[in-house]
């Protein structure tokens, strides 16, 4: 079954530290891959996507993703993290061809400390 | 552009009940999908709707059921409402030309 693992249930980063939020897929041909994130209360708002080409996709926000095939990974950064990301990261892959049928992981709470 | 809009944003509803969930996409989108998220959990697919007909389903029980309309906007029924069915449903719509998918705000489903 298509899956996606997002291995970090909860991270804490201090303001202006540098973040990395995980993400693997399960085997197979490439999924359309995307980031998304929640604040309490709140839908999901997409920060990246990654289709082809360029493996190191910008997004908004400040936020980045490297697409890595080898690992089968899709990891999150950011270099200088403000008090106003703290929310829920949630990794997504879309193995429809762009149909978006979207498998989500759990997700990654991220708390910001100052 | 008023986005994605659900109806309505908080709902209880008893155990056995039937309930209707409402969806308008975004200007331009023509397909509505279906996520149901449980708390603590990531939204999980339960189907989508694409020229008024179920185009594909997740791993959910025929008591939720949907329909879309001509003007695209789209309902999620739930029959013989369960406990374990309390969760935030969302609804994202999409286009073909743009495989990006815009979320709505969800509703929040309590059953008792």
């Amino acid at each position: 079954a298509q899956s996606v693992t997002q291995p970090d249930i909860h991270i804490t980063v201090s303001e202006g530290a540098s973040l990395e939020l995980r993400c693997n897929y399960s085997y197979g041909a490439t999924p359309y891959l995307f980031w998304y994130v929640q604040s309490p209360g709140q839908g999901l708002q997409l920060l990246l996507k990654y289709f082809s080409g360029d493996t190191l996709v910008q997004g908004i926000k400040g936020f980045e993703a490297e697409f890595k095939r080898s690992q089968s990974s899709f990891n999150l950064r950011k270099p200088s993290v403000h008090w106003s990301d703290a929310a829920e990261y949630f990794c997504a892959v879309d193995y429809s061809g762009g149909y978006q049928k979207v498998t989500f992981g759990i997700g990654t709470k991220l708390q910001v400390i100052p | 552009d008023a986005g994605v809009t659900q109806s309505p944003t908080h709902l209880i509803k008893t155990r056995g009940q039937q309930v209707t969930l409402r969806c308008s996409p975004k200007s331009g989108h023509d397909t509505v999908s279906w996520y149901q998220q449980a708390l603590g959990q990531g939204p999980q697919f339960i189907f989508q709707y694409y020229e008024e007909e179920e185009r594909q389903r997740g791993n959910f029980p025929d008591r939720f059921s949907g329909h879309q309309f001509p003007n695209y906007s789209s309902e999620l029924n739930v029959n013989a409402l369960l406990l374990g069915d309390s969760a935030l449903y969302l609804c994202a719509s999409s286009s073909p030309v743009n495989t990006e998918a815009f979320f709505g705000q969800g509703t929040r489903l309590t059953v008792v």
